[in-house]
Formats: structure tokens, C-alpha cells, sequence
């Protein structure tokens, strides 16, 4: 168990669609991360937040968003969803940033029909 | 373009039979090479951190080593727990986002 929670587990929704995917990081840790891991493009980083701020920015598409909240939680929200957005979501937090380990939380899998 | 290549795509062992996986790297300024397990449908779990050329992990059966272009997991005496897809990350440059290989699956049988 790496400390961080991801919430749902699993998720089908219909295209055109919007959910939102929630993360706890590990007690401790102020950086957030979103990865997107699909069968064609393996693991891709989306977004990092770094205590509530918006720090590194990967390859997220504009229908997609984050935030990370005053008790760094962190959401995704995917809006105007498409059958290619169906792949599993991770979060990874670390302490800090910059050369730091990033530990991975269980997943959420999108299933957009 | 920085890059990682993990070779090769896919293992097969036999219980007991020892093995390496190579991560190859292309990047500037490697801040950090890591190495996580990941089984299927589940979340990358960590391994390893290595942070400069000679440096060597080790835990149980697995031993992570690091050069200027690649880094090498050992699995020494495998177990069928041991299956699993393993990935190879690095953070490089001014960024924290970690760029992944593809991975290698990893199959151990009895």
C-alpha cells in the first residue's frame, strides 16, 4: 500500500460525458501527479500541482482539468468525454518535487461507452 | 527528445533462471531513474531510485544498476510471484514529471 487513495475504482460513463476522478496523496506529501495509462501510449503524464498550484503541465488534453485543494486532495475532471479517453488514470504524489520518488496510488479505469 | 527504451518487450523464465532488463536512456541531465512493478490493473508500485552512473540497488531477488546511457534490473533465482510487467522511469532536466518505457512483462514458471 503506497499511502495514496484514488477514488473510484472503476467508472463507465457514456461519450460526451463528464466525471471527475479524486486522489488523497500519501500524509505528507505536497506534489501531485496525473498520469493517463493506455494500452497504445503506456504511461503519460498529464498534470502536476505542487501544494494547490498548477506546476508541470504534460500532454492533457484542453476537455481535461485539474485542481488541487487546500487539503491537497487533488481532482481530474475529463468533460466531453470519447471513447479514446477509456484507459486507466493513475495519481502519484511525492513531498516535493524535483528528483523525488512518486509513489502511485491504486488507479481509477475510465470505460467510456 | 528525451526517451526511454525498455528491452525486451516481453520475458519468459523459467523458476530459478536469472535474468536481466535493460533501460535505455536518452535525455538531458538526468535528475533520477526509477523502476517500478506493476501487475495487471493495478498501480505502479516502486522499486528502485538510482541518481548516478555506479550506483546499485538491491532488494531480494532484484539488483538495479546504472550507467551514463542504461540501467540494467537483475533477477536473480526468479519466483513465479515475480511476474509482472516492470517500468522503467526517468526525471530529467528542470521537470518533475517522470517519462515512462514501455516495459517489460515479465513471466516466471514453475
Amino acid at each position: 500500500d503506497s499511502g495514496v487513495t484514488q477514488t473510484p475504482k472503476h467508472l463507465i460513463t457514456a461519450t460526451g460525458q463528464r466525471v471527475t476522478l479524486r486522489c488523497s496523496p500519501r500524509s505528507g506529501d505536497l506534489s501531485v501527479y496525473w498520469y493517463q495509462q493506455s494500452l497504445d501510449q503506456g504511461l503519460q503524464f498529464l498534470i502536476q500541482y505542487y501544494n494547490g498550484e498548477e506546476r508541470a503541465k504534460g500532454n492533457i488534453l484542453e476537455r481535461f482539468s485539474a485542481q488541487q485543494f487546500p487539503d491537497l486532495h487533488s481532482e481530474l475532471n475529463l468533460s466531453s468525454l470519447e471513447l479514446g479517453d477509456s484507459a486507466l488514470y493513475f495519481c502519484a504524489s511525492s513531498p516535493s518535487g524535483l528528483g523525488e520518488t512518486q509513489y502511485f496510488g491504486p488507479g481509477t479505469r475510465l470505460l467510456v461507452l | 527528445e528525451d526517451q526511454v527504451t525498455q528491452s525486451p518487450e516481453a520475458l519468459r523464465l523459467q523458476e530459478g533462471e536469472s535474468s536481466s532488463l535493460n533501460c535505455s536512456y536518452t535525455v538531458s541531465g538526468l535528475r533520477g531513474l526509477f523502476w517500478y512493478r506493476q501487475d495487471p490493473g493495478k498501480g505502479p508500485e516502486f522499486l528502485f531510485t538510482l541518481y548516478s552512473a555506479g550506483e546499485e540497488k538491491e532488494k531480494e531477488r532484484l539488483k538495479a544498476t546504472l550507467t551514463k546511457k542504461e540501467s540494467f534490473l537483475h533477477i536473480t533465482a526468479p519466483k513465479p510471484e515475480d511476474s509482472a510487467t516492470y517500468l522503467c522511469a526517468v526525471q530529467a532536466g528542470g521537470y518533475n514529471k517522470l517519462i515512462f518505457g514501455a516495459g517489460t512483462r515479465l513471466a516466471v514458471h514453475p
